[in-house]
């Protein structure tokens, strides 16, 4: 199982960034992706999943509006994007899988860093 | 949403110690309670799974417990390799949430 993501990111604020994550090594479809960020203050902060076997998605509260998950079931990739950036987005971004046996991310990918500056 | 503190924040220790980290949920999570590996630069790594169940290749110095609120991740004889910080985190409920860490360093 490999989860491979996209590279660093520079945007300046009130811009968007879109994060991709490339699965293989397992059926895609059966398992959620979770998209969590990290930052020295924050923590690990979950932001949400999606399901890439329907598209469904599900949001933490505090990044509906601003956040959106696809999928490429063609390419087995998941992306995030978020909107209206701020310096407080600056973290790295995690995908994360989940098998849906209890909830744990047990493989993840290497992480994005995404730094937002003018 | 569902508040995880883990104690303590940081300790040291030596090779060959046997550690204990505890995580207390501000609810019950039943047995929904996960631990992960992370260090410096690398993505975290998942060690145990609902509260007790080893994850595939961990070493099995390795060991989890708990339920309900009261959860503890023990590390049997450690190893070099060890010296990381550990989270916890609860799949019990949406948000997912995660302890701030604690960093068990070389004494």
């Amino acid at each position: 199982v490999q989860l491979v993501q996209s590279g660093a990111e520079l945007k300046k604020p009130g811009a968007s960034v879109r994060v991709s994550c490339k699965a293989s090594g397992y059926t895609f479809t059966d398992c959620y992706i979770h998209w969590i960020r990290q930052t020295p203050t924050q923590g690990l902060q979950w932001m949400g999943w999606i399901d890439p076997n329907n598209g469904d998605t599900h949001f933490a509260q505090q990044f509906e509006g601003r956040v959106a998950m696809t999928r490429d079931t063609s390419i087995n990739t998941a992306s995030m994007e978020l909107t209206r950036l701020t310096s407080v987005d600056t973290a790295v971004y995690y995908c994360a899988r989940d098998r849906l046996r209890g909830g744990d991310f047990d493989y993840w990918g290497q992480g994005s860093l995404v730094t937002v500056s003018s | 949403d569902i508040r995880m503190t883990q104690t303590p924040s940081s300790l040291s220790a030596s090779v060959g110690d046997s550690v204990t980290i505890t995580c207390r949920a501000s609810q019950s999570v039943s047995n929904f309670l996960n631990w992960y590996q992370q260090k410096p630069g690398k993505a975290p790594k998942l060690l145990i799974y609902t509260a007790n169940s080893l994850h595939s290749g961990v070493p099995p110095r390795f060991s989890g417990s708990g339920s309900g609120t009261d959860f503890t991740l023990t590390i049997d004889s450690l190893q070099p390799e060890d010296f990381a910080t550990y989270y916890c985190q609860q799949s019990y409920i949406d948000p997912r949430t995660f302890g701030l860490g604690t960093t068990v360093e070389i004494k």
